[in-house]
C-alpha cells in the first residue's frame, strides 16, 4: 500500500498568518495519463470531510484563493495565505492513484 | 442542493453484519460513482470501496474482501454498504461519498460531496 507521511501532525497559526503542510508519498503519484492522483481534504470540527484541491494544484468550486497546492511525484505542499478562523480541523492528503486509497494520519490545525 | 443523507447509528455484536443507507438527492444518482470511507474515533480516514450506481461494478480494498458489499436501489436512489463478521476494530464512523465530475472528466476516488456520517458500535 501507499504510505502518506504528513508534516506537522499539528500546528498552531496565528490569523492572517501563513501555513504550509507538507505531505509525502511512499510511491510516484504521477500516473502515464500525464496527471498526480494527490488531493487535500479538510475535516473541520464535528463534520465530515470537504474537498478542497484535487490533482496537486486544482481548488474545487467554492474554495477560497488563499489554499493553494503545489508538489510532483512524491512530496506535495498544502499552504494557506493567510489563515482565518474558520480553516480550523484536519487536513488531510489522499493518494488516487493505486488502491487501496490511502490518507495521511492528518494535519491539526489550530487558531493562535 | 447535492445531498447524501446516512442512516442513523447502529449498536451490533461481534459476529453480526450491518448495512448502511446512503441516499442521494439533487443531481442524477446513475450518474456519479460512490465510495466508503470510514473513521474510527479520534482516527483519520480509511478508503473502504466504491460502487457504480448506474452498473453496479464495485471495487473494494483487500482488507475488506469478502466482508463488504456494497450494492444500491436506483428507484430510490439510495446506496448501500453491508460489512459483516464485524467486530471491536469496525467501530467507527462510515462515510458515503460521491465521486467527483469536473466539466471534462469524471473521477471516481476524487470525493466532492460527503453524507453526515453513521456510528456504527460494535460491542459485546
Amino acid at each position: 500500500d501507499i504510505v502518506m507521511t504528513q508534516t506537522p501532525l499539528s500546528l498552531s497559526v496565528t490569523p492572517g498568518q501563513p501555513a504550509s503542510i507538507s505531505c509525502k508519498s511512499s510511491q510516484s503519484l504521477l500516473h502515464s495519463d500525464g496527471k498526480t492522483y494527490l488531493y487535500w481534504y479538510l475535516q473541520k470540527p464535528g463534520q465530515s470531510p470537504q474537498l478542497l484541491i484535487y490533482e496537486v494544484s486544482s481548488r474545487f468550486s467554492g474554495v477560497p484563493d488563499r489554499f493553494s497546492g503545489s508538489g510532483s511525484g512524491t512530496d506535495f505542499t498544502l499552504k494557506i495565505s493567510r489563515v482565518e478562523a474558520e480553516d480550523v480541523g484536519v487536513y488531510y492528503c489522499m493518494q488516487g492513484i493505486h488502491p487501496p486509497y490511502t490518507f495521511g494520519q492528518g494535519t491539526k490545525l489550530e487558531i493562535k | 442542493q447535492v445531498q447524501l443523507v446516512q442512516s442513523g447509528a447502529e449498536v451490533k455484536k461481534p459476529g453480526a453484519s450491518v448495512k448502511v443507507s446512503c441516499k442521494a438527492s439533487g443531481y442524477t444518482f446513475t450518474s456519479y460513482d460512490i465510495n466508503w470511507v470510514r473513521q474510527a474515533t479520534g482516527q483519520g480516514l480509511e478508503w473502504m470501496g466504491w460502487m457504480n450506481p448506474n452498473s453496479g461494478n464495485t471495487g473494494y480494498a483487500q482488507k475488506f474482501q469478502g466482508r463488504v458489499t456494497m450494492t444500491r436501489n436506483t428507484s430510490i436512489s439510495t446506496a448501500y454498504m453491508e460489512l459483516s463478521s464485524l467486530r471491536s476494530e469496525d467501530t467507527a464512523v462510515y462515510y458515503c461519498a460521491r465521486g467527483f465530475c469536473s466539466s471534462t472528466s469524471c473521477y471516481t476516488i476524487i470525493f466532492d460531496y460527503w453524507g453526515q456520517g453513521t456510528l456504527v458500535t460494535v460491542s459485546s
